[in-house]
């Protein structure tokens, strides 16, 4: 079975560039989760998507990133414009449905670098 | 207060050591708990469920004090491959999603 994909797995930019992650998860998982995980912290939850609805943004902060579910299966994360302090690795998750005994699987993630 | 909270290490231990990670959480009314497993530059995988009365996994034991709020992962006869980062995880009180600590860090050496 394929796990969740994730592109690009690494990116450089600058500061005040804008910069978007892609995330495909398991087929048929309904829900989906975006995580930031800086060096030395573990992954804190930006935003979480049941279908192609949000469940939960109340981490993104969304006067600079954005994502979307238009279609209830791949999923966009932007950062427009892109701050130092944004440097992490952005993971994407899947799981069946919405409660927290369903497991969790994460992408492999994206490595971003802002200059 | 942070909703969990880890040592974060490291620990470095002998292979065949037992070790032991402790991690709290700071709402009661949480209730559901996990250790996820995180090797280098790696994506975090489900190492196991904790359930109430304690669970095992092969050299893997789990346990939750309610009382005092705390989890424990115990790891018996260290292998070098168990080597990694240890997050503690707690599920948002409200929400079905989850809280994770900054992780707690294991070298075991040969």
């Amino acid at each position: 079975e394929a796990g969740v994909a994730q592109s690009p797995r690494y990116k450089i930019i600058e500061k005040r560039q804008s910069v978007a992650f892609w995330c495909n998860p398991i087929s048929g998982h309904a829900t989906l989760y975006w995580y930031q995980q800086i060096l030395g912290q573990g992954p804190k939850l930006l935003i979480q998507f049941q279908n192609n609805g949000v469940v939960d943004d109340s981490q993104l902060p969304k006067d600079r990133f954005s994502a979307e579910r238009l279609k209830g299966v791949d999923s966009t994360l932007k950062i427009q414009p892109a701050k130092l302090e944004d440097s992490a690795v952005y993971l994407c998750a899947s799981s069946l449905g919405p409660g927290s005994n369903n497991e969790q699987f994460f992408g492999p993630g994206t490595r971003l670098t802002v200059l | 207060r942070k909703e969990v909270e880890q040592d974060p290490g490291p620990f470095n231990v002998p292979e065949g050591a037992t070790v032991a990670f402790n991690c709290t959480y700071s709402n009661s009314a949480s209730q559901s708990f996990f250790w996820y497993r995180q090797d280098c530059r790696k994506e975090p995988k489900l190492l196991m469920s904790v359930y109430s009365s304690g669970n095992e996994d092969g050299r893997f034991t789990a346990q939750l004090n309610r009382a005092s709020q705390y989890i424990s992962l115990l790891i018996r006869d260290s292998k070098l491959s168990d080597s990694a980062t240890y997050l503690c995880v707690v599920n948002k009180v409200g929400a079905n999603n989850l809280f994770f600590g900054t992780g707690t860090r294991l070298t075991v050496i040969p």
